[in-house]
């Protein structure tokens, strides 16, 4: 069974901070990997992509991605309350083209 | 606007009454799929289809049917339901297992 973890929080950080999710996969042959952003009863919305082993940054959001490790993460730079949310780390499925996701991490930004 | 639909957003039926779960896209893309989400297991994927008359199993397809007759449109049959599939269900659809576009959610209860 192909798995995806994330720690389910929650994640409490003030307002400002760094906040850091961080991600497992259990297939090395997995190739893309996503972060996704679902606020309380809402759905899930992509706010990063991964492809290759480094660092992607957009905005206030960097993702990582260390293949040898298996391991994914996501910073929230200057974490603001309106980032307080579940965040879905997704996998793809590799040989597959299933997309496996974790059971998400609760984050929560305090003023 | 392009936008993932589904019908009906709230459902409370009873055990063995076959229903209809509808899913539409307007953004031409090949790729649909279906998932559950339940507390503390996450997302998880129900069926998926790369194409028109092409389905796949994802993770957790016992009790469920779908089918792909039309690009735009991926509907999910519950053909005899039982209450272990009260859940919030989700379509999405994308140009492959790249950005998944979520629809706004079916909750379902089968008492």
């Amino acid at each position: 069974q192909k798995e995806v973890e994330q720690n389910s929080g929650p994640l409490s950080v003030p307002e400002g901070a760094i906040a850091s999710l961080n991600c497992t996969y259990s297939d090395r042959v997995s190739q893309s990997f996503f972060w996704y952003r679902q606020y309380s009863g809402k759905s899930p919305e992509l706010i990063m992509s991964i492809y290759s082993n480094g660092d992607k940054e957009d905005g206030r959001f960097t993702a990582q991605l260390n293949k040898a490790s298996q391991y994914v993460s996501l910073l929230i730079r200057d974490s603001q309350p309106s980032d307080s949310a579940t965040y879905l780390c997704a996998v793809d499925g590799g040989a597959t083209n299933k997309l496996i996701f974790g059971t998400g991490t609760l984050l929560a930004v305090q003023p | 606007e392009a936008q993932v639909t589904q019908n009906p957003r709230y459902l409370i039926t009873v055990t063995g009454k076959k229903l209809t779960v509808t899913c539409s896209q307007n953004m031409n893309h090949e790729y649909m799929s279906w998932y559950r989400q339940d507390p503390g297991l996450g997302l998880r994927q129900i069926y998926y289809s790369m194409n028109v008359e092409v389905t796949d199993k994802g993770d957790v397809p016992e009790g469920y049917k779908v089918s792909r007759k039309e690009k735009r449109n991926f509907p999910l049959i519950l053909e005899s339901p039982s209450p272990n599939q009260t859940s919030l269900y989700f379509c999405a659809s994308g140009s492959g297992t790249d950005t998944q576009y979520f629809g706004p959610g079916t909750r379902l209860t089968v008492l």
